[in-house]
């Protein structure tokens, strides 16, 4: 069975930074591209990141380039992604989520987390 | 970035109702459009890819349809269990981007 966990949300405040994590099992976790997707308090779906199987490839939504990065761990079966100078605007709940294929072009999602919330605010 | 619609927005609908969603682009995307099913406190669900075909065990009951512009998702006969929002989402482009959801509730 396909899990993925997050954890490292939290409360924090603008301009600061924080790392979460992703534990992946179930599939062979290095096959496979990565994605972060989140969620605003109230709001729809946004794609954030995605990383390819061997992290050749990575992309970035604009709203978050130059401030988050993507990494993954193969080793360890683990996605993470450090979001550094944060706003109220990136508080939300984060998913990581597996991509169907191991490039990160091919956008859909078959298995998503539980999500982890990221509260920014003074 | 690609802009996703769908209507209605919200709709109420009684067991075994036959319901149908729309998603349009702001461009063709092919047949690069897929599916959600969000609950609340739960994980997000893929039900269909590139537009019409069903993620691994999707009931029957849903179904996708449409190219370029235009797309559809049915549920030919609503169940309790399906009561929820549905997202469309293009893969056609970098970034992928989501409709803003249809909220389907118990009439």
């Amino acid at each position: 069975e396909v899990q993925l966990v997050e954890s490292g949300g939290g409360l924090v405040q603008p301009g600061r930074s924080l790392r979460l994590s992703c534990a992946a099992s179930g599939f062979t976790f290095d096959d496979y591209a990565m994605h972060w997707v989140r969620q605003a308090p109230g709001k729809g779906l946004e794609w954030v990141s995605g990383i390819s199987w061997n992290s050749g490839s990575i992309a970035y939504a604009d709203s978050v380039k130059g401030r988050f990065t993507i990494s993954r761990d193969n080793a360890k079966n683990s996605l993470y992604l450090q979001m550094n100078s944060l706003r109220a605007e990136d508080m939300a709940l984060y998913y990581c989520v597996k991509g169907f294929s191991g490039a990160i072009t091919t956008y859909y999602f078959d298995y998503w987390g539980q999500g982890t919330l990221v509260t920014v605010s003074s | 970035d690609i802009q996703m619609t769908q209507s209605p927005s919200s709709l109420s609908a009684s067991v075994g109702d036959r319901v149908t969603i729309t998603c349009r682009a702001s461009q063709s995307i092919n047949s690069y459009l897929n599916w959600y099913q969000h609950k609340p406190g739960k994980a997000p669900k893929l039900l269909i890819y590139v537009a019409s075909s069903m993620q691994g065990g999707v009931p029957a009951r849903f179904s996708g349809s449409g190219s370029g512009t235009d797309f559809t998702l049915t549920i030919s006969s609503l169940q309790p269990e399906d009561f929820a929002t549905y997202y469309c989402q293009q893969s056609y482009t970098t970034p992928p981007t989501f409709g803003p959801g249809t909220t389907v509730d118990i009439k």
